[in-house]
């Protein structure tokens, strides 16, 4: 089945870029999705079709592509940035996520 | 604004089934799709599927489509999700999020099913 790689943990101090990656075949083809996922909260998207961001969400927030890999930035990392982000793209038979990355601001 | 709205929680024995409805709000219902997404404790997320509110198709993820059923009222614009011969490894927080193919982009509040003897 198609899978999404993306790294398990990205660390990042205050105010630096935390980049998380997101690998898959079809990705050139298909549209990339982000979600962040805070403890005990649904999802939510905050980039979607590679780069665009949906109403309220901050600047800081931005989503990028080459080839057969995406990419999410959080530039000026805050801690309220801490939680798992999700990618999230199809392939000829469904959707599916990425195994998720944890994001720490420490 | 958009609103998806989930039923409570569920306590479920093996071999049981679940249905967990979502009550859409906000939008035009048929323009959109549902996705379903669950998440076991402490794991990522996973898609089971998604059906149109427009006509009715459906998509569901392989390794579930002979146990999960996708269904929707469209006068009601209720969407119900189904999942047969329960297991302990169902037991997972699942989503309904407006969408299809492409973004779910409003998500419904979760409920949490779990299946224990």
């Amino acid at each position: 089945s198609y899978e999404l790689t993306q790294p398990p943990s990205v660390s990042v101090s205050p105010g630096q870029t935390a980049r998380i990656t997101c690998s898959g075949d079809a990705l050139a083809m298909k549209y990339t999705y982000w979600y962040q996922q805070k403890s005990g909260q649904a999802p939510v998207l905050v980039i979607y079709e590679d780069s665009k961001r949906p109403s309220g969400i901050p600047e800081r927030l931005s989503g990028s592509r080459s080839g057969t890999v995406a990419t999410l930035s959080i530039g000026g990392a805050q801690v309220e940035d801490e939680a798992d982000y999700y990618c999230y793209s199809t392939d000829n038979s469904g959707n599916v996520f990425g195994s998720g990355t944890k994001v720490t601001v420490l | 604004q958009v609103h998806l709205v989930q039923s409570g929680a569920e306590v479920k024995k093996p071999g049981a089934s679940v249905r967990v409805s979502c009550k859409a709000s906000g939008y035009t219902f048929t323009k959109f799709a549902i996705t379903w997404v669950r998440q076991a404790p402490g794991q990522g997320l996973e898609w089971m599927g998604w059906i149109s509110a427009a006509n009715g198709l459906t998509n569901y993820a392989q390794n579930l489509q002979d146990r999960f059923t996708m269904a929707l009222d469209t006068s009601t614009t209720t969407a119900y999700m189904e999942l047969r011969s329960l297991r302990s490894d169902d037991t997972a927080v699942y989503y309904c999020a407006r969408g299809g193919s492409m973004a779910a982009d409003f998500w419904g509040q979760g409920t949490l099913v779990t299946v224990s003897s």
